[in-house]
């Protein structure tokens, strides 16, 4: 089966970069998505297809996808940033597969 | 506005049958798939499976294949995710979620956007 890994957690000072990691086995050779979860919320899709955002998603979130690695950047970081971050790609015989899930603390 | 409307919480005792619903609209129900995931309490997500509701063709994650049943009814712009017989580990928070996808040079991309608001299902004695 297809794997993804995200660290834990991952913290930021306000205005500050924060990048989160996503890693699996040639996960450059498909395409990345990402998620955005505040407590007690519904998740919410942040980029797709490795680098586009969604309408209404605000520009300091960028996202790459090289080599085993996608990566989400959110550069200036603010409180309101804080929240749990999933990776997603998709696999043909086990559909969408998450990452573990990062929580970004931003302090 | 694309919005997908889930029913309510629900609370019941092993070996109940359940069936949850997720409502689209403001969008063509039948032209895009709708995925269920899955949220253990303060766990991260699981694809259940996806359907399009244009045709009932529906695939499941090999880990709830023969666990639950997804199905859809597209006059009324609904899919629906329903168990035969709860266990105590099905307590979870499960979401609906349009599915969309591309392709670029042969590759597939998809991505799930809007998401529901999330059923609590909880199973208990």
């Amino acid at each position: 089966s297809f794997d993804l890994t995200q660290p834990p957690s991952v913290s930021v000072s306000p205005g500050q970069t924060a990048s989160i990691t996503c890693s699996g086995d040639k996960l450059g050779d498909k395409f990345a998505s990402w998620y955005q979860q505040k407590p007690g919320q519904s998740p919410v899709l942040v980029i797709y297809q490795d680098t586009k955002r969604p309408s209404g998603i605000p520009e300091r979130f960028s996202g790459s996808n090289s080599g085993n690695t996608a990566t989400l950047t959110i550069s200036g970081a603010q409180a309101m940033d804080e929240a749990d971050y999933f990776c997603q790609a998709w696999d043909s015989s086990t559909l969408y597969v998450f990452g573990p899930g990062t929580t970004v603390t931003v302090l | 506005e694309v919005q997908l409307v889930q029913s309510g919480a629900e609370v019941k005792k092993p070996g109940e049958s359940l069936r949850i619903s997720c409502k689209g609209s403001g969008y063509t129900f039948t032209t895009y798939w709708i995925a269920w995931v899955r949220q253990m309490p303060g766990k991260g997500l699981e694809c259940v499976g996806i359907i399009f509701p244009g045709d009932s063709d529906t695939r499941y994650s090999p880990s709830f294949q023969g666990q639950v049943t997804i199905s859809a009814d597209k006059s009324i712009n609904t899919a629906y995710l329903q168990w035969s017989s709860l266990k105590a580990s099905d307590s979870a928070i499960y979401y609906c979620a349009r599915h969309d996808s591309g392709a670029v040079r042969g590759v597939t991309y998809n991505w799930l956007d809007p998401w529901g608001q999330g059923t609590l299902v909880t199973v208990s004695s």
